[in-house]
């Protein structure tokens, strides 16, 4: 029940397409979903994050869909660069829990210039 | 600026050798974290504090240990009785309590020769 399952593990986008990485859990306690975007040998950095009272949340060129129901959520990168080559980890909390995230395993997506 | 300091960078260490790994943060956060990342298997828990003088395992605590004596200090040993150190480590601090969102340190690359 704990965990946060990512798809796909990684993910290959031409400039300009759209980048569509999903998350699924089964907790309903969760109550925060972020996304961390990390470069090569560095650590990760909060990219965008989204409760579950609102079904999108957009920042630029990065959405986060959330589907309550289905307990799923996804990260779309529109008009993808070369420059969000990167790995990105979705996440999940809870208020009421003991402040540990959950993190899925990762995607590693390359965009090609 | 506030932040996370992780140190030193890159570490080699010989097995057999217990090493420690630094973190400091100046964020006035409660909650800190030690991460191991790996390749394709995302970021793994070792060990996490939620206030000074106490913390708690996480899901791959065995070979490893820490200490909260400060606030702002969380280290890391590398015990030489972890079989696999060789990996990228994390360290994180969040505010705690009920508030999101973690940051995250520039990682230590440990290896062992």
């Amino acid at each position: 029940q704990q965990q946060v399952k990512q798809s796909p593990q990684s993910l290959i986008v031409q400039k300009g397409g759209i980048s569509i990485i999903n998350c699924a859990y089964e907790n309903t306690a969760f109550d925060y979903f972020p996304w961390y975007q990390q470069f090569p040998g560095k650590g990760p950095a909060l990219l965008i994050a989204i409760r579950p009272d609102v079904s999108e949340k957009k920042e630029g060129r990065f959405t986060i869909s959330f589907n309550k129901s289905a307990k799923q959520f996804s990260l779309h990168i529109m008009d993808s660069q070369p420059g969000d080559s990167a790995t990105y980890f979705c996440a999940a909390d809870t208020t009421s829990g003991t402040y540990k995230y959950i993190f899925g395993t990762g995607t590693r997506l390359k965009v090609l210039a | 600026d506030g932040g996370i300091t992780q140190s030193p960078k890159y570490l080699f260490r010989k097995e057999g050798q217990n090493v420690t790994l630094s973190c400091e943060q100046n964020l006035n956060h409660d909650a800190m974290y030690w991460y191991r990342q790996d390749p394709g298997q995302g970021l793994r828990l070792i060990y996490y504090s939620q206030i000074v003088n106490d913390f708690q395992k996480g899901d791959i605590a065995e070979g490893y240990s820490v200490s909260r004596e400060k606030k702002e200090s969380f280290p890391l040993t590398v015990t030489s009785a972890q079989k696999n150190p060789t990996a990228f480590y994390l360290c994180a601090s969040s505010r705690g309590q009920g508030v999101h969102g973690y940051t995250f340190g520039s990682g230590t690359r440990l290896t062992v020769v």
